[in-house]
């Protein structure tokens, strides 16, 4: 069971570039949730899903594209990325019958864009 | 949307008990009051949750002001590994969409010294 798990780990990108993050989660969860954390602060939810085929926005969902491919995978595509998107992503996941509202993180991708 | 205010940093000995507070003035009736921590270089993680009652787990206690307005995290004995971000979080359970999202903010830097 390996709960969360982010693919790339880190990654460098120039100004313009695009690329796909993918989280999968093998917890049969509903919902998955994209977090940004930018140096000293904490996360900021950029879209999340409550089912499979559902996607919504967050809090700052500019500059991003999500598709929930299936009920286990949940990615995040920057189109053309930007210095301002220099940042941690993580990826989360819930299940709906939690009376503890737990959600599960992975890892991060650390994105750098120059 | 309810906020929560917590301080920038705290220190601790180890094998000593640590006090987190929390300052939530403006919660509503229905919120929960959530707490994550997010070790160094890893995602955040669930330690505890409460409505009104005081509740203890295996991680923590979370001891809930009789009005509310404030809570505690309470780490029985304070361990180096638990030296992280921890996060005071208020969860809404209206149906307006936003129960399904958790809000972030700075959190209190725990240092935990030997």
């Amino acid at each position: 069971n390996a709960g969360v798990t982010q693919t790339p780990k880190f990654r460098v990108l120039k100004t313009g570039q695009s690329m796909t993050l993918l989280c999968a989660q093998d917890m049969n969860h509903e919902y998955m949730y994209w977090y940004r954390q930018d140096p000293g602060m904490g996360l900021r939810l950029i879209h999340y899903s409550v089912g499979e085929g559902t996607t919504a926005k967050g809090e700052v969902p500019d500059g991003y594209n999500v598709s929930r491919l299936n009920k286990r995978e949940f990615s995040l595509r920057l189109e053309s990325a930007a210095p301002s998107q220099t940042s941690v992503y993580f990826c989360a996941s819930r299940n709906t019958d939690s009376l503890s509202y737990e959600q599960y993180f992975g890892p991060g991708t650390r994105l750098t864009v120059t | 949307d309810a906020k929560t205010t917590q301080p920038n940093s705290m220190e601790s000995n180890e094998e000593e008990p640590v006090h987190l507070p929390c300052n939530h003035s403006t919660i509503s009736g229905t919120d929960y009051i959530h707490w994550y921590r997010q070790l160094p270089s890893q995602g955040p993680e669930y330690v505890i949750h409460g409505l009104t009652s005081n509740v203890n787990n295996r991680m923590a206690s979370l001891a809930i002001a009789e009005d509310r307005k404030s809570s505690t995290l309470i780490l029985h004995r304070a361990t180096l590994r638990d030296a992280a971000v921890y996060y005071c979080i208020l969860r809404h359970t209206n149906s307006g969409g936003s129960n399904y999202k958790l809000t972030f903010g700075k959190g209190t830097l725990l240092t935990v010294n030997p």
